[in-house]
């Protein structure tokens, strides 16, 4: 079993739909998730950072953690095709400093169409 | 905000030679630089961790003598792929985390390496 589960895609929504993205894990001692976005080409970019267990707004973007299911989500409301990028979901099981190795998902590649 | 560069953006040698792929962090100073692979439809996968001034931790399964590391200065990291071959074509990609952040690693646009 892999560490990170991420289902590949892709997956292709019109304009204005709420995405929904998720991650599976088997290591409970993971205690800071992060979603990531990486267009065509280009290294990952950060979007939004959880620690522990609980949920996180930021604008249209609202990140999930269940610890106790080992399940993390990403959800985008009113998807615009600015969105259309590949999400990575990933983990650490410490922050900071060259402890802060990060496990990614293989990432959902998302097409918003307009 | 933090800026990451990499350069070359893409390499293409003869299977044999040696690449140099260097990382910059433009507008911050980094103790530490992490390199990844990322082949296609895959993860990135965490090759090493770079400090300052330190010799380079590696991931079990990655060879440091294939891939050399150099973190010279606070801003720079180099990785070498020494005697490339077709099977080290991939996506390289670093990152880099600022001085006294905590929270986040800043990632490089990554450099696209084809060995013929």
């Amino acid at each position: 079993q892999k560490e990170v589960e991420q289902d590949p895609g892709p997956l292709s929504v019109p304009e204005g739909a709420i995405v929904s993205l998720n991650c599976t894990y088997s290591n409970s001692a993971f205690q800071y998730f992060m979603w990531y976005r990486q267009y065509s080409r280009k290294g990952p970019e950060l979007l939004m950072y959880t620690y522990s267990s609980g949920n996180k707004e930021d604008g249209r973007f609202t990140a999930q953690v269940d610890k106790s299911s080992k399940y993390i989500s990403l959800f985008i409301r009113d998807s615009q095709p600015s969105d259309s990028a590949t999400y990575l979901c990933a983990m650490s099981l410490n922050s900071g400093g060259s402890n802060y190795k990060l496990t990614f998902g293989k990432g959902t590649l998302l097409t918003v169409n307009p | 905000g933090a800026v990451v560069s990499q350069h070359p953006s893409r390499v293409i040698c003869k299977s044999g030679t040696s690449v140099k792929i260097e990382c910059r962090s433009l507008d911050f100073q980094a103790t530490t630089m992490f390199w990844y692979r990322q082949f296609p439809k895959k993860s990135l996968m965490l090759m090493a961790t770079s400090n300052e001034g330190s010799k380079a931790t590696y991931e079990q399964g990655v060879e440091k003598d294939k891939f050399l590391i150099n973190h010279a200065s606070l801003t720079l990291s180099t990785l070498t792929v020494t005697s490339a071959h077709p099977e080290d074509s991939s996506f390289y990609i670093c990152s880099a985390i600022p001085r006294g952040v905590v929270n986040e690693q800043f990632f490089g646009p990554g450099t696209r390496l084809t060995v013929l």
